[in-house]
């Protein structure tokens, strides 16, 4: 069974730094993107960015870049989201998706995480 | 900031048939395929079509998927009082080389 289980919620004050985390099991790690996505309170989906595990390459929606960074860990089949510098407006719950791609079908996220849901107060 | 547009609410009684609208532009929806997304309340997106009209394992037919130049529609069939959600059409963008999201409509069941 896929499955992509996340850390905990996170509260954090402004300017702290975090990682958040996103385990994958049931499936080849290194044969699926994973994607980041936002939703902000009462708000719909933003798509952050992607990486491959296959080789650790990252590219971000430019809403994003500079903000955020994406990395993986092949060897425990786990993916991170980190920010240096975090701010009230970074208050959302962040999932991460397992992207599958074919020929016939396209892209689409088919497995999501449970969320992780960071709070950013002073 | 999303690139393709939807209606905010979509409503219908027990038993009637919805459709949703997904409005966007040659360079998502004109040349690459659309998927839609179901969120329970306080639950995370789930994949619900595919490849515009393709449904995975486990999702009822009453929900069907389409097409069309630089649109595409859900549409629920026989609506269910559990089909209260929120709902996102997605594609991939080949100006932005990456996803984007519809803004998202909300299905009440009166």
């Amino acid at each position: 069974e896929v499955q992509l289980v996340q850390s905990g919620a996170e509260v954090k004050k402004p300017g702290e730094s975090l990682k958040i985390s996103c385990k994958g099991s049931g499936y080849s790690f290194t044969n699926y993107w994973i994607n980041w996505v936002r939703q902000m309170p009462g708000k719909g989906l933003e798509w952050m960015g992607r990486i491959d595990p296959s080789d650790s390459y990252a590219s971000y929606s430019p809403s994003f870049q500079g903000h955020v960074t994406m990395s993986v860990d092949s060897s425990i089949n786990t993916a991170f989201l980190q920010w240096s510098s975090l701010q009230a407006s970074d208050t959302a719950i962040y999932y991460c998706a397992r992207c599958s791609l074919d020929y016939d079908y396209g892209r689409r996220h088919d497995f999501w995480g449970q969320g992780t849901l960071v709070t950013v107060s002073s | 900031q999303s690139v393709l547009t939807q209606p905010p609410s979509a409503s219908g009684t027990p038993g009637q048939r919805v459709t949703i609208s997904c409005s966007g532009s040659s360079s998502n929806i004109g040349s690459n395929t659309v998927n839609w997304y179901q969120q329970l309340p306080g639950t995370a997106p789930k994949l619900l079509i595919y490849s515009n009209n393709q449904r995975p394992s486990g999702v009822p037919d009453r929900f069907s998927g389409s097409k069309s130049g630089t649109s595409a529609s859900l549409a629920i069939r026989g609506l269910q009082s559990e089909d209260e959600a929120d709902y996102y059409c997605a594609a991939w963008d080949d100006s932005l080389n990456g996803h984007v999201f519809g803004t998202g409509t909300k299905v009440t069941v009166l």
